[in-house]
C-alpha cells in the first residue's frame, strides 16, 4: 500500500538554524498537510497546500515558516530560524480527494 | 473553548473488555475522523464518518449528527490496541482536520 515518508525522522538544531523537514506524500494525491504536536499536546495544524499554492495556514504558521513543492513530488516544510518552541512532531498528510487523510511517521524535531 | 472533546482521557482496560471512547464537538462538520497513534508517535486513520455508523474489525465507529457525538467501540480488546485514539473533524471537505485531545487505552493482559 502506498505511504506517506517523511525524512529525517529525528532532527537535533541549534536554536537560530534553519531546518529543512522533508515529506513525500502518496503519488496520485492533490491536497497536503502539516500538522505539528508539541510533547504531550494535541496535534495541531499548521498548513494546508493545494495547485501548488498555500490553500490556508494557521496562526502558528507565521513569516519563519514556508512550505514547497518544488518537484512534484517533495513536499517541505522550512524553518528559518528555529526556536526552542519549535520542538515538537511534525506530521505531513496527504489526501486525494479531501476525504481520507493519509499521514507520515513524523520527524522529531528537537531544538536545542 | 475547544472545538472538539473527548472522554474519558486516560482509560485502562482488561482484555476481553468492550471499550467506548466518546467524542463530542461544537461546529458544523462535513466528516469526523477517528485516528490511532501508536506509542512510536506515527497516526494512522482508523475511520470516515459523514453519518450512521461504520465497522472494521473489533472497531465500531458512530456519528449522531444532531447530537454533535461520535463513539469509538473496540469489542474484545487485546493489549495491542494500547494507543492513543483521536477524534476529528473537518467543517467542510479539503478542509483541514481540527484535532481532539485523544484518549489514552491501555489493555492489560
Amino acid at each position: 500500500e502506498p505511504e506517506v515518508t517523511q525524512t529525517p525522522s529525528h532532527q537535533v538544531t541549534q536554536m537560530g538554524q534553519e531546518v529543512i523537514l522533508r515529506c513525500v506524500p502518496i503519488s496520485n494525491h492533490l491536497y497536503f498537510y502539516w500538522y505539528r504536536q508539541i510533547l504531550g499536546q494535541k496535534v495541531e495544524f499548521l498548513v494546508s497546500f493545494y495547485n501548488n499554492e498555500i490553500s490556508e495556514k494557521s496562526e502558528i504558521f507565521d513569516d519563519q515558516f514556508s512550505v514547497e513543492r518544488p518537484d512534484g513530488s517533495n513536499f517541505t516544510l522550512k524553518i528559518r530560524s528555529t526556536k526552542l518552541e519549535d520542538s515538537a512532531m511534525y506530521f505531513c498528510a496527504s489526501t486525494l480527494t479531501g476525504g481520507w487523510l493519509h499521514f507520515g511517521d513524523g520527524t522529531r524535531l528537537s531544538i536545542l | 473553548k475547544n472545538e472538539v472533546e473527548q472522554s474519558p482521557q486516560n482509560l485502562t482496560a482488561q482484555e476481553g473488555e468492550f471499550i467506548t471512547i466518546n467524542c463530542s464537538y461544537s461546529v458544523g462538520i462535513s466528516a469526523l475522523h477517528w485516528l490511532q497513534q501508536h506509542p512510536g508517535g506515527g497516526i494512522v486513520s482508523l475511520f470516515m464518518l459523514s453519518s450512521g455508523k461504520k465497522k472494521h474489525g473489533r472497531l465500531i465507529a458512530t456519528i449522531n449528527i444532531q447530537e454533535k457525538h461520535s463513539s469509538l467501540h473496540i469489542t474484545a480488546s487485546h493489549p495491542r490496541d494500547s494507543a492513543v485514539y483521536i477524534c476529528a473533524v473537518q467543517k467542510t471537505s479539503y478542509d483541514k482536520v481540527i484535532f481532539g485531545p485523544g484518549t489514552s487505552l491501555s489493555v492489560i493482559p
